[in-house]
């Protein structure tokens, strides 16, 4: 069983276009994130919700609005793709953020743009 | 703020050698501290953690040991082998700005056979 799905695997598109990346965990977590990995494999975090609210929000363009429709599922809806979104998208989760649960991480989403 | 510095890569050893990846970091209070593994195409999965000062993570051969008076968490592994062959991250959890993870930047490890 997966525990950390996200789709697609990759994603080709135009700049310009608006495109949508799905998360979903069944660890029964709480807490779901998202990352950007960059061709240096530097990883950012971008997004964290905690049963389906924000709680961290880094600097990250407003053409990105992440979507929860339940604690089980955290989406990414990006607009007006742009050149510098090329890089792999990580979805995790984790059981207690505040306490010293790891994260679980899915296999990424690897986002090209033309 | 808080963060996790860990040695730039790539690291190329050969079958059997000695590993140490170095991890240090600045945090207030006490975090967790933590190494995952990246291999290639997949996302991040722990590879060991330790929660308190002289806590000592292992799995698979890796060791690393919370040092609270040098602020490190280096991982080592005695003989590695060619499928040991990844990126690694050191990390920490944060209750700095609401809780979360702070990663190094990662490095990559090459072993030859």
């Amino acid at each position: 069983d997966t525990a950390v799905s996200q789709t697609p695997k990759y994603l080709v598109t135009q700049m310009g276009n608006d495109k949508s990346i799905k998360c979903e965990q069944n660890l029964g977590h709480d807490t779901m994130y998202w990352y950007k990995q960059d061709s240096k494999k530097f990883l950012k975090i971008m997004f964290s919700y905690n049963n389906k609210e924000l709680i961290i929000n880094e600097t990250v363009p407003n053409r990105f609005s992440p979507k929860s429709p339940d604690k089980a599922h955290l989406n990414l809806h990006i607009n007006s793709l742009e050149l510098g979104d090329s890089a792999v998208y990580f979805c995790a989760s984790s059981g207690d953020p505040g306490g010293n649960q790891p994260q679980h991480f899915g296999d990424g989403t690897r986002l090209s743009i033309l | 703020g808080d963060s996790v510095t860990q040695m730039e890569g790539p690291v190329t050893l050969s079958e059997e050698a000695f590993l140490t990846i170095n991890c240090t970091y600045t945090a207030t209070g006490y975090p967790s501290l933590f190494w995952y593994v990246q291999y290639p195409g997949e996302g991040l999965q722990l590879l060991l953690k330790a929660t308190k000062a002289d806590d000592k993570g292992s799995n698979k051969g890796f060791e690393a040991t919370y040092r609270k008076e040098t602020t490190s968490f280096h991982l080592e592994k005695g003989s590695v082998q060619v499928s040991d062959s990844a990126v690694y991250f050191c990390a920490l959890i944060t209750n700095t700005g609401g809780f979360k993870t702070i990663f190094g930047a990662g490095t990559r490890l090459f072993v030859k056979a």
